[in-house]
């Protein structure tokens, strides 16, 4: 199976401040014939189901707000919120869907500092 | 705009069997091209992928569940379903099911509300 470990576990960020998280792949999940990074990134608040952010690793989902974005290539990949806002308080969880089983990090928690 | 939405019991006994339905509405569950997931969540914890399944064809579960999953489609009623079998108190948690946006290789969207399963005798 595909590890996925993001960092950190926990994260607290004033508001109107960048938030990074970062997630890392035991093994690469850019598949080389169509030259896509096969990551997502989705934010869960409690009480719902996971929300998709950001697909192919920097493709952001329609309708999410563009201070989200997502950077990274083969192993390391990135989260940023730029400026952060009251409603961003969740958990985010970076997956790859290269293989089966897809796999998912451990969760990082970002709170207001 | 599809919604999917989970049904089962909240609580099921240790070594039985635990079954959930995906009903799927605001569109076809035939629609071609799409593969349909589960995936889970222990509380407190993180996310679990347990498996896929086609409408038709070759259907993916986790190896960590040991052939305990069996999932089907049913394109007459719109559903989706999910059986555990010998189920534990490991097993507890908030059971999701989702769309791929494609294939298997896709990511998941959108996701059910999710139904919280409890297993205890």
């Amino acid at each position: 199976d595909i590890v996925m470990t993001q960092s950190p576990d926990s994260l607290a960020v004033a508001l109107g401040e960048r938030a990074t998280i970062n997630c890392k792949s035991s093994q690469s999940v850019l598949y080389s014939s169509n030259n896509k990074n096969y990551l997502a990134w989705y934010q869960q608040k409690p009480g719902q189901p996971p929300k998709l952010l950001i697909y192919w690793a920097s493709t952001r989902e329609s309708g999410v707000p563009d201070r989200f974005s997502g950077s990274g290539s083969g192993t390391d990949f990135t989260l940023t919120v730029s400026s952060l806002q009251a409603e961003d308080v969740a958990v985010y969880y970076c997956q790859q869907h290269y293989t089966t089983p897809h796999t998912f990090g451990q969760g990082t928690k970002l709170e207001i500092k | 705009q599809l919604q999917l939405q989970e049904s089962g019991p909240g609580l099921v006994k240790p070594s039985e069997t635990l079954s959930l339905t995906c009903i799927v509405s605001g569109g076809s569950i035939s629609s071609s091209g799409y593969y349909w997931g589960w995936i889970r969540q222990p509380p407190g914890k993180g996310l679990e992928y347990i498996g896929t399944v086609p409408n038709t064809g070759t259907t993916y579960h986790n190896p960590s569940l040991k052939s305990r999953v069996t999932m089907s489609v049913d394109t007459s009623k719109n559903q989706f379903s999910l059986n555990l079998t010998s189920v534990t108190a490991a097993d507890t948690a908030v059971y999701y099911c989702a769309r791929h946006n494609g294939d298997y290789t896709r990511w998941f969207d959108p996701w059910g509300q999710g139904t919280l399963v409890t297993v205890s005798s």
